[in-house]
């Protein structure tokens, strides 16, 4: 059973940093893509950043890019997203998510999310 | 930037048929994926590839694909079903994911 377990989310002051990890089991984690999608409180879906099985190949929105850096560790099943210089409108719940195989596809399984905090 | 456009809101009477739309630029050119969003729930993927079916999604989930407009069909409406939808497409100009802005499905 493919599991994902988001943690890291907390309250953070503007200009913060803040890492997120996403634990993976239940695939073998090397052979697909990850994704961060973000949700505001109320609002819809916003991807975040995206990565490739590999690790070589990331791509980011473009607010937050040269803030947020995705990464992974494939000997340990995780994903990560390190966010630097935090605004409060980074404030959201974030959700690591696989993808069916490569950056380009859809993800079909999502973790439950982390909430990030982002105020004085 | 690519953009994907859906009607905020739908309802339908249980038993009927809720076609949600997604409209994008040529987007027939494209594959579509679709996801349902209970409260306080993650995302869990219906369609993808803009008419496959991932397994354990019932057989009332279809989706067509053509022109400027994706469309998520959900047949014979439960109770159930009612949540946000959102499509997504891959923006390869940009090398982008893009949601569309989310649809609140009511049932009457």
């Amino acid at each position: 059973e493919v599991q994902l377990l988001e943690s890291g989310g907390g309250l953070v002051q503007p200009g913060g940093s803040l890492r997120l990890s996403c634990a993976a089991s239940g695939f073998t984690f090397s052979s697909y893509a990850m994704t961060w999608v973000r949700q505001a409180p109320g609002k819809g879906l916003e991807w975040v950043s995206v990565i490739s099985g590999s690790g070589d190949i990331t791509y980011y929105a473009d607010s937050v890019k040269g803030r947020f850096t995705i990464s992974r560790d494939n000997s340990k099943n995780t994903l990560y997203l390190q966010m630097n210089s935090l605004r409060a409108e980074d404030t959201a719940v974030y959700y690591c998510a696989k993808q069916m195989t490569t950056v380009t596809t859809g993800g079909d399984y999502w973790g439950q999310g982390t909430l990030v905090t982002v105020s004085s | 930037s690519y953009v994907l456009t859906q009607p905020p809101s739908f309802s339908v009477a249980p038993g009927k048929t809720a076609r949600i739309t997604c409209g994008g630029n040529n987007i027939g050119s494209k594959s579509v994926h679709w996801y349902q969003q209970k409260p306080g729930q993650a995302p869990v993927l219906v369609i993808y590839y803009d008419s496959d079916r991932p397994s354990g999604i019932p057989e009332r989930f279809s989706g067509s694909n053509s022109g400027n407009t994706a469309t998520l069909i959900i047949s014979r409406v439960e109770a159930g079903d009612e949540a946000d939808y959102y499509c997504q497409v891959w923006d390869r100009s940009s090398d982008h994911w893009v949601f569309g802005g989310g649809t609140k499905l009511t049932v009457l």
